[in-house]
């Protein structure tokens, strides 16, 4: 089955910098990943898919990229704000879909000011 | 637009008691509906999930059930709760083609 790593140690960053996540998974590169926020006592919410065939995708401050030779995606939170602390989840399709998705534990993300 | 509710939002029960937990959404026909457990700094395992009214999938062998009796409704319960049921409920359905999910405010349950 597939694994998913996420650091899970808590990234503390100051603000006004560039907050940078990684994602890994081990086994088959999945079509598209997404990534999703979470506030503490809430659900997830989504913020950004990226497909197999895209290195790079932007949304407002929010950056991903997507390496299936390296297995890897990354997730960048440029002039990064307080409002912007909180877990981050990558997650993946499963191949045994409907719409199953396969989620990584997290990495909080805390921006001091 | 669509919604997704879900209750109650905290819930304290006894080891051996019943559970019921409901989730709603609206604004949208014939979702997939998925019911997800987040352990306190864990990652979220999913539960079950449905693809139409009456179908249920699981995911993993436990004393949960969950059903589906209406098209945008999707329960889910145990006739006797464990200490081990504890844990931060979420239920979601999925939107679009992407496999994109959209969460419900999440119940809170504490079994003592």
């Amino acid at each position: 089955s597939q694994k998913i790593e996420q650091n899970s140690e808590a990234l503390n960053i100051q603000e006004g910098k560039t907050a940078t996540l990684t994602c890994n998974y081990t086994n088959y590169s999945p079509a598209y990943l997404q990534w999703y926020r979470q506030d503490p006592g809430r659900g997830p919410v989504f913020l950004l898919l990226i497909r197999e065939n895209e290195k790079e995708k932007r949304k407002e401050r929010l950056k991903v990229t997507f390496d299936t030779t390296l297995k890897q995606s990354l997730f960048h939170i440029t002039a990064s704000q307080p409002a912007d602390s909180a877990t981050y989840l990558c997650a993946l399709v499963r191949t045994d879909s409907w719409g199953k998705l396969q989620f990584g534990a997290g990495t909080q993300v805390v921006v001091t000011p | 637009s669509q919604t997704i509710h879900q209750w109650p939002a905290t819930l304290v029960q006894p080891v051996g008691s019943p559970l019921s937990l409901e989730c709603t959404v609206e604004g949208t026909s014939n979702p997939n509906l998925y019911w997800y457990r987040q352990a306190a700094g864990r990652g979220l395992q999913l539960l079950f999930y449905s693809v139409g009214i009456g179908q249920i999938s699981s995911e993993v062998p436990q004393n949960l059930s969950a059903s589906r009796p209406q098209d945008r409704q999707f329960i889910l319960s145990s006739k006797k709760l464990l200490l081990s049921d504890s844990g931060f409920y979420l239920c979601a359905y999925r939107g679009g083609i992407t496999d994109t999910q959209y969460f419900g405010p999440g119940t809170r349950l504490t079994v003592l």
